[in-house]
Order: C-alpha cells, then sequence, then structure tokens
C-alpha cells in the first residue's frame, strides 16, 4: 500500500496550488480520501475529505470556499486545489485513507510540504 | 465548532503503564481512532474503533472509552514508543473530523 502526495512547493499569499495524491496497492475505488495538514510544531488539522463514491465532499471551516477536493478514479489519485492561500495554510500535507466515509484514516501518505510567503 | 482535549504531555519510565486521554463531548456517541506519529514521519494508525488493535501493533497497546473520555493505553511502555500520539474522532453529526491536540510521550 502507498500513498504518495506531491505538488507542494513555496508560493505567495494569494495564489494557487494543486496538491495530488498517487493511490496504489489497493482497490482505490472502495476507499474514501481525506486531507490532514501539520503546521510546523503544530498538531493534525483535518482539512477536507471525498467519499468513495458520489462522491460527496466535506471541508474544515478555515478552507471551506478556497480549497476542493477531487479524485479521478482512472488515475488513483486525489487532489486538492488550494486557493487564495494564506500564511495560515503553510503546513505537510498529507493524504490519507478510510474504508467508510466517516471512519478513521487507517493509512497515511508521507505528506507535502506548502510554505506560502511573500 | 467541535474539539476534542487531550495532555500536552506524559512521562513514564520504561516499563510503567502510560496512559493517555482525550475528552470530547461527541465520544460516548462516537469512536476514537488513535494515531502514533514518531519525528519526521507520517502517523500511523495504533488503534481504532476505541478498542481495536491493528495487525502489526503490539499487545501492550490497548484501548477504552467511557463517557466522554477515551484512554489510550501502552502497557509496559518501551522506549520506542517515544512519539506524538493523536486521537481523532467526529462530532455528533458525523460530518466535522477532529484531532485532539496531541500529545508528547516521552519514555525515559
Amino acid at each position: 500500500v502507498q500513498l504518495v502526495e506531491s505538488g507542494g512547493g513555496v508560493v505567495q499569499p494569494g495564489r494557487s496550488l494543486r496538491l495530488s495524491c498517487a493511490g496504489s496497492g489497493f482497490t482505490f475505488t472502495t476507499y474514501a480520501f481525506h486531507w490532514v495538514r501539520q503546521a510546523p510544531g503544530k498538531g493534525l488539522e483535518w482539512v477536507a475529505s471525498i467519499s468513495s463514491d458520489l462522491p460527496d465532499k466535506w471541508y474544515a471551516d478555515s478552507v471551506k470556499g478556497r480549497f476542493n477536493v477531487s479524485r479521478d478514479n482512472s488515475r488513483n489519485t486525489i487532489y486538492l486545489q488550494m486557493n487564495s492561500l494564506t500564511t495560515d495554510d503553510t503546513a505537510k500535507y498529507h493524504c490519507a485513507r478510510s474504508y467508510g466515509d466517516h471512519d478513521g484514516f487507517d493509512f497515511w501518505g508521507q505528506g507535502t510540504m506548502v510554505a506560502v510567503s511573500s | 465548532s467541535y474539539e476534542m482535549t487531550q495532555p500536552p504531555s506524559v512521562s513514564v519510565s520504561p516499563g510503567q503503564t502510560a496512559r493517555i486521554t482525550c475528552s470530547g463531548d461527541a465520544l460516548p456517541d462516537k469512536y476514537a481512532y488513535w494515531y502514533q506519529q514518531k519525528s519526521g514521519q507520517a502517523p500511523v494508525l495504533v488503534m481504532f474503533e476505541d478498542s481495536k488493535r491493528p495487525s502489526g501493533i503490539p499487545e501492550r497497546f490497548s484501548g477504552s472509552s467511557s463517557g466522554t473520555v477515551a484512554t489510550l493505553t501502552i502497557s509496559g511502555a518501551q522506549v520506542e514508543d517515544e512519539a506524538d500520539y493523536h486521537c481523532y474522532s467526529t462530532d455528533r453529526s458525523g460530518l466535522q473530523r477532529v484531532f485532539g491536540g496531541g500529545t508528547k510521550l516521552t519514555v525515559i
């Protein structure tokens, strides 16, 4: 099982960035996926989730209206489109999977770092 | 918004029992999950649905939940158990997903 995030980097405030998370070694379509971030020296913060089908999406209040989560089952990949970035969005972003839409996460990727700075 | 509370730090000697608590108003109705995160690494699931241990997690790890408090217990803590531990659950609606603030476990 692997979840590999990519797309992080340094970006100016107000700009956009798109993160990707590629899954392998399991049946991608049967899982819900989540983005969780961790600012330097801080705890974990749930950011967004996307269900295994339909798909339904859920967002933390801190990113609602700015971030969009999506999935491409043909590529076994989920995405996080991040718009109107602020310095508060600086963090390592992990993707994680869960078997049920509202279950806890049973496997995490190593994460990709996003730094918002002028 | 929904919040869960953990102690910032817990310290034990090797071989002692470490207990890490997580308080949340919705815990009587929602499962707690626990994650171990060692420095620079991704979190690892060590307990799910309050008290179920994933395969590969040592038997010294156990979990319980009573009322508004979930507890992760490490019986006979080892030096390699030093890590940050994060609890996770949801609010009663299931829509807001929340982590506790994390607890730094020191085994010295």
